[in-house]
């Protein structure tokens, strides 16, 4: 069974510091989605990374996709409030149809 | 260009009822899927239709649940003889194209509480 573990669960932090999350598999995955999701609300895409080794930048977002393919890394620079939420990693392998989800990292933003 | 729509947004149901839940795609769109999440946990698939078939259903319980995307009108969930641990929310996605790699767009989700 495929599965993805994100590391922090909870991440509380104040506003304007840098941080973090992780999402980890034992599997390879062709391409790796990161979503953000607010309360009562569905996930929203925020990125989907596809080659080994590759790095997005979404404004204060970076996103990194593990050269093996097996794990990534959402990194955000000066945290506003606006950023909190759920954010998702999803995973989808070639061969099949199902999205495979992380249990996300709730991230609290204090102002 | 309106997005994925769900309806209801919230449903209560009483042990032994049935529910029944509704997608609309985003326009031009003719894969669903259907996702359920309860508390502090990420999504989980549930099944894969494309207009008239089912695709995947391998993430859906075998009884009770059914999945259908006609020729016309929305995708419905439909739960048959509701418990308390099908009280979750049940996100539907959209998407243009079939997998790989293509955007599944994601409603609001319904949220089902069984008493």
């Amino acid at each position: 069974t495929q599965l993805l573990e994100q590391s922090p669960q909870f991440l509380s932090i104040q506003e304007g510091e840098n941080l973090t999350v992780y999402c980890n598999s034992s599997s390879v995955f062709s391409s790796l989605q990161w979503y953000r999701q607010e309360p009562g609300e569905g996930p929203v895409l925020l990125v989907t990374v596809v080659t080994g080794g590759e790095v997005k930048k979404l404004k204060r977002l970076t996103f990194q996709f593990g050269d093996a393919r097996k794990d990534s890394s959402l990194h955000i620079t000066a945290a506003q409030t606006g950023d909190t939420g759920l954010y998702l990693c999803a995973g989808y392998n070639t061969g099949g149809f199902k999205t495979i989800f992380g249990a996300g990292t709730r991230l609290f933003v204090k102002a | 260009n309106a997005g994925v729509m769900q309806n209801p947004r919230h449903l209560v149901r009483r042990r032994g009822q049935e529910a029944r839940l509704r997608c609309s795609p985003m326009k031009g769109h003719s894969h669903v899927y259907w996702y359920r999440q309860l508390p502090e946990e990420g999504l989980k698939f549930m099944v894969y239709l494309q207009k008239e078939n089912i695709i995947d259903e391998s993430g859906m319980p075998k009884e009770r649940f059914s999945a259908e995307f006609p020729k016309e009108g929305p995708s419905i969930l439909r739960i048959q003889q509701v418990v308390r641990g099908d009280s979750a929310a049940y996100f539907c996605a959209s998407s243009r194209d079939s997998p790989p790699g293509e955007t599944q767009y994601f409603g609001p989700g319904t949220r089902l509480l069984v008493l």
